[in-house]
């Protein structure tokens, strides 16, 4: 158990449609980042949060928006679905705000659009 | 560019046999960091190493040992006498700075299968 959590852990939902992944980091780490894994596309980083800031942008694309709250957990929004953005997006924390910093990812929440 | 290269997309072994991944990076940097995580198929991502550019000293820990080589721009992972419970999904990333921040570029990653 790496000490980070998401929900939900599954989610199934249809096309145009908005949703919401919440993520809570290992106590202590200030830093989320979240990802996004497909099979055509791999393992991608979104975007990272640190203390509250946006720190680094990855491919997100516009339809999807993060923030991270003031108690550090993060949310990130998903909206006007389509159906590739089905996939598996994991949630990963840090103490620091570099990414060569060890992250401890979540068990991640697959998302399924319909 | 910077990226990150993971030529064998599967690798099946039998027990006990040792197996290589292979990783290859490329970075215009000088200092940066390689990773390797493993997915098994449960889902989770694991760490198993960092590495920065700097030390170029070879690693083991129990059965794993990790070879970094600059000068062909390698990282690669070693499993000896390879057991069911390695299968997973193995992938390599480097830290890379991009605007003043760092990210992290995953690798398409390795699947695994160990036969018993």
């Amino acid at each position: 158990d790496s000490g980070v959590t998401q929900t939900p852990k599954h989610l199934i939902t249809a096309t145009g449609q908005r949703v919401t992944l919440r993520c809570s980091p290992r106590s202590g780490d200030l830093s989320v980042y979240w990802y996004q894994q497909s099979l055509d596309q791999g393992l991608q980083f979104l975007i990272q949060y640190y203390n509250g800031e946006e720190r680094a942008k990855g491919n997100i694309l516009e339809r999807f928006s993060a923030q991270q709250f003031p108690d550090l957990h993060s949310e990130l929004n998903l909206s006007s679905l389509e159906l590739g953005d089905s996939a598996l997006y994991f949630c990963a924390s840090s103490a620091t705000s570099g990414s060569t910093d060890e992250q401890f990812f979540g068990p991640g929440t697959r998302l399924t659009v319909l | 560019a910077q990226k990150v290269t993971q030529a064998q997309t599967e690798i099946s072994v039998v027990e006990k046999e040792d197996v290589t991944l292979d990783c290859v990076y490329e970075t215009r940097d000088t200092t940066y960091y390689l990773f390797w995580y493993k997915q098994p198929p449960s889902g989770e991502l694991v760490f198993l190493i960092r590495r920065n550019s700097f030390d170029e000293q070879n690693e083991i820990s129990g059965r794993y040992s990790w070879n970094f080589q600059k000068s062909t721009s390698s990282f690669n992972f070693t499993i000896t006498a390879s057991q069911v419970v390695d299968s997973a999904v193995y992938f390599c990333a480097l830290s890379r700075r991009q605007g003043g921040s760092e990210k992290l570029v995953f690798g398409k990653g390795t699947k695994l299968t160990v036969n018993p």
